[in-house]
């Protein structure tokens, strides 16, 4: 069975940068029939897509976000990463990390969820 | 980029009630459309893939349909467990969410 595990740092300073590493297990970041994405949540709203990554290594960003954000892979400890950069208060949110099947089916797999707040 | 219009975004129901929750893009999207649900403290789960395939394990009385820039989610009989927040995904050109439907008790 697929799982996804999100973590990194609970509390981010504003003006700093958010960093969070998902893990995979059950089941392999290489392969071409993957994105891999983040998607966040702020308390009490909706869901926004932040962005995706294949194994090929092409990104794909939510245009509002593009400027501050960075995913990554690291295959070798079947990992991805998101960096959020300037942060402030707003970026507060729980960030879930996700698979998407190329073509077929957005988002089937989701990690639990992160909770990052952003304050001084 | 395609936006993603869901409506209402929030309605009240009874148990046995028929739901129906609609979600509008921007652009034609072929069927490249999914269903959420969400339960507080919860990540989202995937209902409905491509406008109206039913996820693995997901009850017969979701039905989703369908396509070009009109999606329709509908819950037949609604069940205690249904109630939730419910969302729409584009995915035929990067993703977008829609704005998020809460279904509640009457």
């Amino acid at each position: 069975q697929l799982q996804l595990q999100e973590s990194g740092p609970g509390l981010v300073k504003p003006s700093e940068t958010l960093s969070l590493t998902c893990t995979i297990s059950g089941g392999s970041i290489s392969s071409s029939s993957y994105y891999w994405g983040w998607i966040r949540q702020p308390p009490g709203k909706g869901l926004q897509w932040i962005g995706s990554i294949h194994y090929s290594g092409s990104t794909y960003y939510n245009p509002s976000l593009k400027s501050r954000v960075t995913i990554s892979l690291d295959t070798s400890k079947n990992q991805f990463s998101l960096n959020l950069r300037s942060v402030t208060a707003a970026d507060t949110a729980v960030y879930y990390c996700a698979r998407d099947i190329a073509g077929t089916h957005p988002f089937d797999y989701w990690g639990q969820g992160a909770l990052v707040t952003v304050s001084s | 980029a395609i936006q993603m219009t869901q409506s209402p975004s929030s309605l009240s129901a009874s148990v046995g009630d028929r739901v129906t929750i609609t979600c509008r893009a921007s652009q034609g999207i072929r069927n490249d459309l999914g269903w959420y649900q969400q339960k507080p403290g919860k990540a989202p789960k995937l209902l409905i893939h491509g406008a109206s395939s039913l996820q693995s394990g997901v009850p017969s009385r979701f039905r989703g349909s369908g396509s070009g820039t009109d999606f329709t989610l509908t819950i037949n009989s609604l069940q205690p467990e249904d109630f939730a927040t419910y969302y729409c995904i584009q995915d035929y050109d990067l993703w977008t969410f829609g704005q998020g439907t809460k279904v509640e008790i009457k």
